[in-house]
């Protein structure tokens, strides 16, 4: 799978603000997935869409992708202190599920 | 409770001691992965597996062995570890090879 680009590299917001932070890639992909990352745990999928999607909803999350400008956004709304965390993209949809990550987004909420 | 566990968490061993990972996830699935992360090179795959007696070398396998002899479980095994495997490394799981859930962890440190 390729390798999505996140931006910004770090982001720091108070709690109760909106975040979004955005992924980018470069060949075409069947889905687009966002992990989230807490400091010193482990990897958790947050959600997936696939390329006939245009935006998502789970929660407090919401995703949106634009396959004309090979891009991709998480905006997490109402932030919390809890949300601190790093953001990853993954463009993969290959058949052996290999994640490919880019250095993320660095998300601080600060309460 | 669903989950992907791993032992140890935390690993300080010496050159050439041969150790293994252990992984294992009680959600049935097929897909099985190793990972390592390392900072400013982000997530890379070791190895994967799509079935019980089926794996397959990802990205960065040198050094490493794997094997799956039950669908539960998928040892990462070091035969002579060295320094430049001192890493963070990650079991993932799948149903369906796209969405992968993830262990939390293991640190090592090869001195």
């Amino acid at each position: 799978s390729q390798q999505g680009e996140e931006d910004p590299q770090a982001l720091s917001i108070q709690e109760g603000e909106n975040a979004t932070m955005n992924c980018s890639y470069k060949t075409s992909i069947n889905n687009l997935q966002w992990y989230r990352q807490n400091s010193g745990r482990g990897l958790v999928h947050l959600i997936l869409i696939r390329s006939n999607e245009r935006e998502k909803h789970s929660g407090r999350l919401r995703v949106t992708l634009d396959t004309s400008k090979k891009s991709s956004s998480l905006l997490i709304t109402a932030s919390r202190a809890a949300d601190t965390a790093s953001y990853f993209c993954d463009t993969g949809g290959t058949s052996y599920g290999k994640l490919t990550f880019g250095q993320g987004t660095i998300l601080t909420v600060h309460p | 409770e669903a989950q992907v566990t791993q032992n140890p968490r935390y690993l300080i061993t010496v050159t050439g001691k041969k150790l293994t990972v252990t992984c294992s996830q009680n959600m049935n699935h097929e897909y099985m992965s190793w990972y390592r992360q390392d900072p400013g090179l982000g997530l890379r795959q070791i190895y994967y597996s799509m079935n019980v007696e089926v794996t397959d070398k990802g990205d960065v396998p040198e050094g490493y062995k794997v094997s799956r002899k039950e669908k539960r479980n998928f040892p990462l095994i070091l035969e002579s570890p060295s320094p430049n495997q001192t890493s963070l490394y990650f079991c993932a799981s799948s149903f369906d090879g796209e969405t992968q859930y993830f262990g939390p962890g293991t640190r090592l440190l090869v001195l």
